[in-house]
């Protein structure tokens, strides 16, 4: 089994939905969560960084973490166009070790 | 803060050759990188994990002998994929450690005629 899993996708949501992304789990020692956008073709670039359970909120973006349930979510508000990307899940132990990687979920934001 | 850079952002050689691979953090040190391999339409794949001044660790199935890594200092690690083939053909992309957080580089494409 997979330590990381996340529904592939295709996601495809008119301008303006609520996008919600979601991955759960396996390993417990995970401790730091991140998600990643990543467009064709180019590095994926880290849109939220959470440490152990909680909410953070940037923008547009709403990250949440729950350790009991190990279930991690990315909230899209008033998703637009530009949104549209592969978004990938991921968690780490500790520092200094590999990132585990969500297969990605690719969403299409229809104008 | 926090930008890894990539260079080439995309190269064609020929199969046979070696190709070296930099990925450097711009304005943080990072005593460790990552490579990673990706695929067309498939998530990132580990395939070394790269600490300044030692030698790197490579995954399971990863040719160490085949995808030289060399992390020579703080802000620069080298993947050299040698005497390349067609099946190496992929999207090469390094990320950089900076507390407890991994930034990535814009990847390479590297295509072996």
């Amino acid at each position: 089994q997979k330590e990381v899993e996340q529904d592939p996708g295709p996601l495809s949501v008119p301008e303006g939905a609520i996008v919600s992304l979601n991955c759960t789990y396996s390993n417990s020692a995970f401790q730091y969560f991140m998600w990643y956008r990543q467009y064709s073709r180019k590095g994926p670039e880290l849109l939220m960084y959470t440490y152990s359970s909680g909410n953070k909120e940037d923008g547009r973006f709403t990250a949440q973490v729950d350790k009991s349930s190990k279930y991690i979510s990315l909230f899209i508000r008033d998703s637009q166009p530009s949104d549209s990307a592969t978004y990938l899940c991921a968690a780490v132990e500790t520092g200094n070790t590999p990132l585990v990687f969500g297969k990605g979920t690719r969403l299409s934001v229809i104008a | 803060g926090a930008v890894v850079s990539q260079h080439p952002s995309w190269v064609i050689c020929k199969s046979g050759t070696s190709v070296k691979i930099e990925c450097r953090s711009l304005d943080f040190q990072a005593t460790t990188m990552f490579w990673y391999r990706q695929f067309p339409k498939q998530s990132l794949m580990l395939m070394a994990t790269s600490n300044e001044g030692s030698k790197a660790t490579y995954e399971q199935g990863v040719e160490k002998d085949k995808f030289l890594i060399n992390h020579a200092s703080l802000t620069l690690s080298t993947l050299t994929v040698t005497s390349a083939h067609p099946e190496d053909s992929s999207f090469y992309i390094c990320s950089a450690e900076r507390t407890d957080t991994q930034y990535f580089g814009p990847g390479t494409r590297l295509t072996v005629l």
